[in-house]
């Protein structure tokens, strides 16, 4: 079984659209986080929900919207997708809310054209 | 705002060889420490992390690293690496509950046989 999935891997879209990215874990883990890597592969994190609860937001713009329906998903719904936003981007849990992302999905990489 | 530096952006070592990866913070507070490994055209994955206790942390695949708060730091090391370590290496800090997680820009070690 995997821990942490997502879907789907790969998402080509045209600038303006509005595109979803769903999580999964399956560890039981209290903590998911979204996480954005760029074509130079530069990391940077963008939420983490703790129980339902956003305890970071790291001035991502306000078109990035996380969606957690229940402990176990944290979505990632983007609006206005602009050229800037290709990436790979990273889902996580953790059991620990200090500890960062201790599991990784596979990643999801977006191309807007 | 907290800031990580990795001096080496690409480290070549011989297989069987001794490695040290460097990681230096900037953070006038307590933090937390991790390094997370990415494997070619893979997803991302937890090596160690130092939240608090002893400063020498150990991690998988035979890794380990030492916090040094004086000097600001928190090096990785392994005593003997492997042709399958070639990956991407990113240190990371966050401080209060993983506000203000910050990635370093990564290094690149190469394992030659």
């Amino acid at each position: 079984d995997t821990a942490v999935s997502q879907t789907p891997k790969y998402l080509v879209t045209q600038m303006g659209n509005d595109k979803s990215i769903k999580c999964e874990q399956n560890l039981g883990h209290d903590t998911m986080y979204w996480y954005k890597q760029d074509s130079k592969k530069f990391l940077k994190i963008m939420f983490s929900y703790n129980n339902k609860e956003l305890i970071i937001n790291e001035t991502v713009p306000n078109r990035f919207s996380p969606k957690s329906p229940d402990k176990a998903h944290l979505n990632l719904h983007i609006n206005s997708l602009e050229l800037g936003d290709s990436a790979v981007y990273f889902c996580a849990s953790s059991q620990d809310p200090r500890a960062g992302g201790e599991y990784f999905g596979p990643g999801t990489r977006l191309t807007v054209l | 705002a907290q800031s990580v530096t990795q001096l080496d952006s690409q480290v070549p070592v011989f297989e069987e060889a001794p490695v040290e990866l460097r990681c230096n913070y900037s953070s006038s507070v307590s933090v937390y420490l991790f390094w997370y490994v990415q494997y070619p055209n893979q997803g991302l994955q937890l090596l160690l992390k130092y939240l608090s206790g002893s400063t020498l942390v150990k991690g998988i695949n035979g890794f380990e690293a030492e916090f040094n708060k004086s000097q600001t730091s928190f090096h990785l090391r392994k005593p003997s690496v492997h042709i399958s370590d070639t990956a991407e290496y990113f240190c990371a800090v966050s401080r209060n509950y993983g506000q203000n997680f910050v990635f370093g820009p990564g290094t690149r070690l190469s394992v030659l046989p």
